[in-house]
């Protein structure tokens, strides 16, 4: 079965870093397009990034532009998540989900990290 | 304040339909025929329940549909279920915007 496992979720102060990692397994990762979604406590969902399935294409939020940068290695199934000069706004769970090329909704999500950024 | 515009609330008895609306502009929901819902338990990752309009995913019961009229989009749940109460969440593709989402509509099953 599908499973998209989530993690490197930390406390971090403002301006500082941080990598998530997605591991995904039971489906051919270099297959599907993968995307980053978030939702900071209480609030709504909000999409961040997503790469093409061969990492040559991603697209991000104007509001993570510049500063979140979206990658995958698909020899080891993985989706990244490198955020620099974070902010007290990127404070949410961030999910990853997988999103079949040409189409654009998730139609598998992982169970979500938490980042906070707070000092 | 998100992109796309839902109540904040339903509710309906069982056994009952409820439709949430999700409206937008010709630039998301009114443009491309990439509408679709989300379905969010407390403590839960999203689940996919309606793509593309009205598509349903393997999986997902036939008492919810979806459609889309102009720049409105509607989730419909029939024959509500207690099991159905939740957050519901649309989203669209917004051409250079990437994608865009609602900010969720809780449904309470009375």
């Amino acid at each position: 079965q599908v499973q998209l496992v989530e993690s490197g979720g930390d406390l971090v102060k403002p301006g500082g870093s941080l990598r998530l990692s997605c591991a995904a397994s039971g489906f051919t990762f270099s297959d599907y397009s993968m995307s980053w979604i978030r939702q900071a406590p209480g609030k709504g969902l909000e999409w961040v990034s997503y790469i093409s399935s061969s990492g040559n294409s991603m697209s991000y939020a104007d509001s993570v532009k510049g500063r979140l940068s979206i990658s995958r290695d698909n020899a080891k199934n993985s989706l990244y998540l490198q955020m620099d000069s974070l902010r007290a706004e990127d404070t949410a769970v961030y999910y990853c989900a997988r999103k079949r090329g040409g189409t654009f909704y998730f139609d598998y999500w992982g169970q979500g990290t938490l980042v906070t950024v707070s000092s | 304040q998100s992109a796309l515009t839902q109540p904040p609330s339903a509710s309906g008895s069982p056994g009952q339909s409820v439709t949430i609306s999700c409206t937008g502009t010709s630039s998301d929901v009114g443009g491309y025929n990439y509408v679709s819902w989300y379905q969010q338990h407390p403590g839960k990752a999203p689940k996919l329940m309606i793509y593309e309009v009205s598509k349903r995913p393997s999986g997902v019961p036939d008492r919810f549909s979806g459609s889309k009229s102009g720049n409105t989009a509607s989730l419909t749940v029939s024959g509500l279920q207690a099991e159905d109460e939740a957050e519901y969440y649309c989203s669209s593709y917004a051409g250079r915007n990437g994608v865009v989402f609602g900010g969720g509509t809780k449904l309470t099953v009375l």
